[in-house]
């Protein structure tokens, strides 16, 4: 079955430190992929999504991912976090375009002052 | 600014009542829109698949008489909670398949419903 696993279910950092969200899909097949941020009690706002083209992709809030199709990865980084980045994080594919979603389990970052 | 809005952001309701939830898609035409289901400190579950002018699709042990997706415009759907129970209580969260550039090739999410059943 395809699924999408995020390796860390909480990632504390201090704030100003670099960080990586680590995400992993199973797919045999072309894939689209895309990172997701929700804050408490609302929806997701899309951070990034890779289609096709230039494998590292720069999204809003300074945030950027790289797909890796050899690894099967998604990972997203930031170099220096802010508090207001204290969200959840959702990786989620797609096999085909405009199709289904299938989503990580998420990862919940935490930014210490 | 917001693509997708969602009404109400919250309802409280008793058991046994139904509840309508809107999604509409602003300044934009969505073909497709999705219904998803998210529990607390949970990702998130996709119920069904709507497409305007057709019947919705739903995934695999989603109840489609208790859920009733309409989705007579391409800028609006709507979710009916029927006889809710307080198990049905949850986060209720749309998107609107969407493509800026004139191909529809991201989802886009509502800021989400909260439905409490008492």
């Amino acid at each position: 079955a395809q699924s999408v696993t995020q390796l860390d279910s909480q990632v504390p950092v201090f704030e100003e430190a670099p960080v990586e969200l680590r995400c992993n899909y199973s797919s045999s097949v072309s894939v689209y992929l895309f990172w997701y941020v929700q804050y408490p009690n609302q929806g997701l706002q899309l951070l990034l999504k890779y289609l096709s083209g230039s494998t590292l992709v720069k999204g809003i809030n300074g945030f950027e991912a790289e797909f890796n199709k050899s690894q099967t990865s998604f990972h997203l980084r930031k170099p220096s976090v802010h508090i207001s980045d204290t969200a959840e994080y959702f990786c989620a594919v797609s096999y085909n375009q405009g199709g289904k979603l299938i989503f990580g389990q998420g990862t919940e970052l935490s930014v210490k002052p | 600014g917001a693509v997708v809005s969602q009404h109400p952001s919250w309802v409280i309701c008793k058991s046994g009542t139904s509840v309508k939830i809107e999604c509409r898609s602003l300044d934009f035409q969505a073909t497709t829109m999705f219904w998803y289901r998210q529990f607390p400190k949970q990702s998130l579950m996709l119920m069904a698949t709507s497409n305007e002018g057709s019947k919705a699709t739903y995934e695999q042990g989603v109840e489609k008489d208790k859920f009733l997706i309409n989705h007579a415009s391409l800028t609006l759907s709507t979710l009916t909670v029927t006889s809710a129970h307080p198990e049905d209580s949850s986060f209720y969260i749309c998107s609107a398949l969407i493509g800026l550039a004139g191909v529809s090739d991201t989802q886009y999410f509502g800021p989400g419903t909260r439905l409490t059943v008492l």
